[in-house]
């Protein structure tokens, strides 16, 4: 079946213009990621949504970052007046309940 | 959280088995040990998990020690296409969800 996906997969932005980006996951999975990896580091975790309870936003690197998660499906990442430091690879990832995560193949964000 | 522990970088030959060790030493006894790697360029990739016995797949082996503080990751006829950064986790368990966060994971060379 079709995995996590993500778009776009390559952004390219201003410093100090916002950006969205958004992760499509697997059908029916109830637990939903977002990671960041900056370029030769390991992975950073952001936040996560957990079915219908309040989302573990404790990663997100300042209130410039938000996410969202409509209907327990489709997320939004936003990043508000981006920095060059925001340049990374974000990752997308979702599970069922206590299964094995599964990653999309990660927005490219690179901010001049 | 259970944290683990595992070597920044290890070499194996071409056909060797690749063994990568991880240490979780304050796992507690419902949590599993899952095993991920990342291929350059490329989101984590799931390969094994377990809770207490040993556990073999098309991929890999994983061997926990009785008290489950520790694991190794076997990979056995390791080839060019295996050199990636292997992640160990033990996701915390949280209101029947796991929170997972990678720590800096193995860095595998497979040397010609």
């Amino acid at each position: 079946g079709a995995g996590v996906s993500q778009s776009p997969s390559n952004k390219v932005t201003e410093k100090g213009k916002d950006v969205e980006l958004r992760c499509d996951p697997i059908s029916g999975h109830t637990a939903l990621y977002w990671y960041r990896q900056s370029l030769g580091q390991g992975l950073e975790f952001l936040i996560y949504f957990q079915g219908n309870s309040a989302p573990d936003k404790s990663g997100l690197p300042s209130d410039r970052f938000s996410a969202e998660r409509t209907g327990g499906s489709v997320s939004t990442l936003t990043i508000q007046r981006t920095q060059q430091e925001d340049s990374a690879v974000y990752l997308c990832a979702s599970s069922l309940e206590r299964h094995t995560i599964h990653f999309g193949p990660g927005t490219r964000l690179t901010v001049t | 959280d259970a944290k683990t522990t595992q070597p920044t970088s290890m070499d194996c030959a071409e056909g060797r088995a690749a063994n990568l060790p991880c240490n979780h030493s304050t796992i507690s006894g419902n949590e599993y040990v899952y095993w991920y790697r990342q291929i350059h360029s490329q989101g984590p990739q799931y390969i094994i998990h377990g809770l207490k016995n040993n556990e073999t797949n098309e991929m890999a082996s994983l061997i926990i020690t009785e008290d489950r503080k520790s694991s190794t990751l076997i990979l056995p006829h390791a080839t060019l296409r295996d050199t990636a950064v292997y992640y160990c986790i033990v996701p915390v368990n949280s209101g029947g969800y796991q929170k997972v966060t990678f720590g800096i994971g193995t860095k595998l060379q497979v040397i010609p």
